[in-house]
């Protein structure tokens, strides 16, 4: 079973609309680590926002935030206010066990900011 | 800010060859990953290692090895390079635990 799972490959979204990006994830670590990234056409990953599993608020950072409902093992990225720069992959990742683990990362979707 | 610099931006090489990809950081940092980066497949751990000269399996590492005799270098090795090999490899660093890992800008590597 994939840890992380991202159901949307693909979304084109107007620019100024605000944009939820699903992450479903699959642990029974009670202690984890979520994160976004997000990679655009020059190919690095660029860190965006964090939610550990005891946090009680749901993490924001700008115009970034996670919507973190832990019963249900969803970590949706929601960007505010959509701009044309938004346009590029997002990642879900999630560490477990320990912090120098890696980070299992979902598949990705690719988000196209239209004006 | 953190740097995280990989030696190569590009590189094509043949297979059998032996290929050593490079990645430095500049923060000090503890923890040190590389993964590899396949279309539909997202990012994938290959090895990390936490301290010098220690070293961990990811979840793909056949075909790979890697060395860190200095904390700030961390190297993956393709013993015998296979056309499989092909993808993006990004090295990553990180000071400790519930912190983002910081990532280099990427070496795309071809094995012909």
């Amino acid at each position: 079973a994939q840890k992380i799972t991202q159901t949307q490959p693909g979304m084109f979204v107007q620019e100024k609309e605000a944009v939820t990006l699903d992450c479903t994830y699959d642990t029974s670590d009670p202690s984890y680590g979520l994160f976004w990234y997000k990679q655009p056409s020059s190919g690095e990953m660029i860190f965006l926002i964090y939610q550990g599993s005891y946090d009680q608020q749901n993490a924001t950072e700008g115009r970034y935030s996670l919507n973190f409902q832990k019963a249900r093992k969803s970590a949706n990225l929601v960007i505010s206010a959509s701009q044309l720069g938004d346009s590029a992959m997002y990642f879900c990742a999630m560490r477990e066990r320990g912090g120098a683990d890696g980070l299992t990362f979902g598949k990705g979707t690719h988000l196209i900011i239209q004006p | 800010d953190v740097k995280v610099t990989q030696s190569s931006r590009y590189l094509v090489k043949r297979t059998g060859e032996k290929v050593f990809l490079e990645c430095v950081q500049d923060m000090d940092h503890e923890n040190m990953f590389w993964y590899r980066q396949d279309p539909g497949l997202g990012l994938r751990l290959i090895y990390f290692s936490y301290d010098v000269k220690m070293k961990e399996k990811g979840d793909i590492p056949e075909g790979y090895s890697v060395s860190r005799e200095k904390k700030e270098r961390f190297s993956l090795i393709l013993e015998s390079a296979s056309t499989n090999q092909t993808s993006m490899y990004l090295c990553a660093s990180s000071e400790g635990q519930n912190v983002a890992q910081h990532f280099g800008d990427g070496t795309r590597l071809s094995i012909l």
